[in-house]
Order: structure tokens, then C-alpha cells, then sequence
């Protein structure tokens, strides 16, 4: 069964830096992987899918990749604002046809 | 224009009671979803419909019973409430079967349900 974990759990960095979040899955065999942001109180947006045979996405100050075969995904984000402050969660569609989550990592983005 | 949305947003109940909570999506897709979200933010599928049909059932108590009366909505009656069943409950939707690897999904707001 596909298992979706995501290091680190919570993770605070001051306003500007660069962070990285990762995002690890056991099952190889899937058409797409998404970040989502998830803000308190509110559901999942999607930010960024990356399709199984591409590599990478990007959108404004956001880039994600993906490698298949190590079962491996980054979400980029540049020059990080308070604004950025929210859970994310990153989600496979396996070739069975469901969508699995991973545990999702809480950012706080400090002003 | 809401794409998913669930009601009620709020649901404070005591133990033993019956509860309901509706979903209606307007992108035409034909997959809903329920998921329970978790104190930790873990979101766990309970049920899945695609075109009326149940297609995914995971391990979930007979207290719960989905409904869709048709594919653009799927409901969600609890029956019996425990102080457990207190979480995050999210409706989804989803259209499965064609260009599958740029499938999304669509998530309502949630429905924050209390049992005390």
C-alpha cells in the first residue's frame, strides 16, 4: 500500500529565506504528484502537480520536483513571506486510481 | 462560485446523536470523496463515489453511511456519535479515467464536527 511521508513535520524560518520541503513515497506507480496548501480553517488549494514523466514545476516563487524512481519530491520556496505560513501537504494519484496524502508539514514564516 | 461546497461548516453534538453532513460539487466530475482530517492534519479517505457507485470503503465504522443521490453530490450521515468521530470532515471531487496523470482533486472547506 503507498505510504506518503513528508520531513520535516513543522519547520520556522525568518522572513526571506529559502526553504525546502520533502516529500517521500513508497509506490512508484503514479500518474501525478501535487503540493497542496492548507491554510487554518479552510481546505486544500492545489499549488503545483507534476505529471509522471516530467521533472519539475514551477509557479511565481514556488518550484517542486519530482524523481519517480527514488519515490522523491522538493517543494522550493524562494524569498519566503509570513503570507507563505500555512500546512503542505503533498498527495499521489497512484495507477489504481486514488489519492494518497502525506502527513503534511506546518511552516511559519516569522516577520 | 463555489466549486465543492459541504454544510454545515460547524457541528457541535452531543454523544448518541445522529448527524448529516451534505456536499455538492458544480465542476461535473464524476469521483466524490470523504476524507477525515485528523488532530495531526492527517487526512485519511473514508469514502469514495464514482457515478453514484461506492468504489472505495476503507475500514471505517457501519456508523457511517455515505449517500449519493446523484454524482454531483455525496452525503454523509453518522449515526450514534462517539467522542472520537470528533475531526475535520472534508468533502472532494475529482474526474478519474480520462488524462490521467494531469488529475486533480478539488476539496470543500471542511465541516469541523465536536462531540462532546
Amino acid at each position: 500500500k503507498q505510504e506518503v511521508t513528508q520531513i520535516p513535520a513543522a519547520l520556522s524560518v525568518p522572513e526571506g529565506e529559502n526553504l525546502v520541503l520533502n516529500c517521500s513515497f513508497t509506490d512508484s506507480a503514479i500518474y501525478n504528484l501535487q503540493w497542496f496548501r492548507q491554510d487554518p480553517g479552510k481546505g486544500l488549494t492545489s499549488l503545483l502537480l507534476i505529471q509522471s514523466s516530467q521533472r519539475e514545476q514551477t509557479s511565481g516563487r514556488l518550484n517542486a520536483s519530482l524523481d519517480k524512481s527514488s519515490g522523491r519530491s522538493t517543494l522550493y520556496i524562494a524569498a519566503s513571506q509570513p503570507g507563505d505560513s500555512a500546512t503542505y501537504l503533498c498527495a499521489v494519484l497512484n495507477t489504481g486510481n486514488q489519492f494518497y496524502f502525506g502527513t503534511g508539514t506546518s511552516l511559519t514564516v516569522i516577520p | 462560485d463555489t466549486a465543492v461546497s459541504q454544510t454545515p461548516k460547524y457541528l457541535v453534538t452531543q454523544m448518541g446523536n445522529d448527524k448529516s453532513i451534505k456536499c455538492e460539487q458544480n465542476l461535473g466530475h464524476d469521483t466524490m470523496y470523504w476524507y477525515k482530517q485528523d488532530s495531526k492534519k492527517f487526512l485519511k479517505i473514508m469514502f469514495s463515489y464514482n457515478n453514484k457507485e461506492l468504489i472505495i470503503n476503507e475500514t471505517v465504522p457501519n456508523r457511517f453511511s455515505p449517500k449519493s443521490p446523484d454524482k454531483a453530490h455525496l452525503n454523509l450521515h453518522i449515526n450514534s456519535l462517539e467522542l472520537g468521530d470528533s475531526a475535520v470532515y472534508f468533502c472532494a471531487s475529482s474526474q478519474l479515467g480520462t488524462g490521467l496523470s494531469g488529475n486533480t482533486i478539488y476539496f470543500g472547506e471542511g465541516s469541523w464536527l465536536t462531540v462532546v
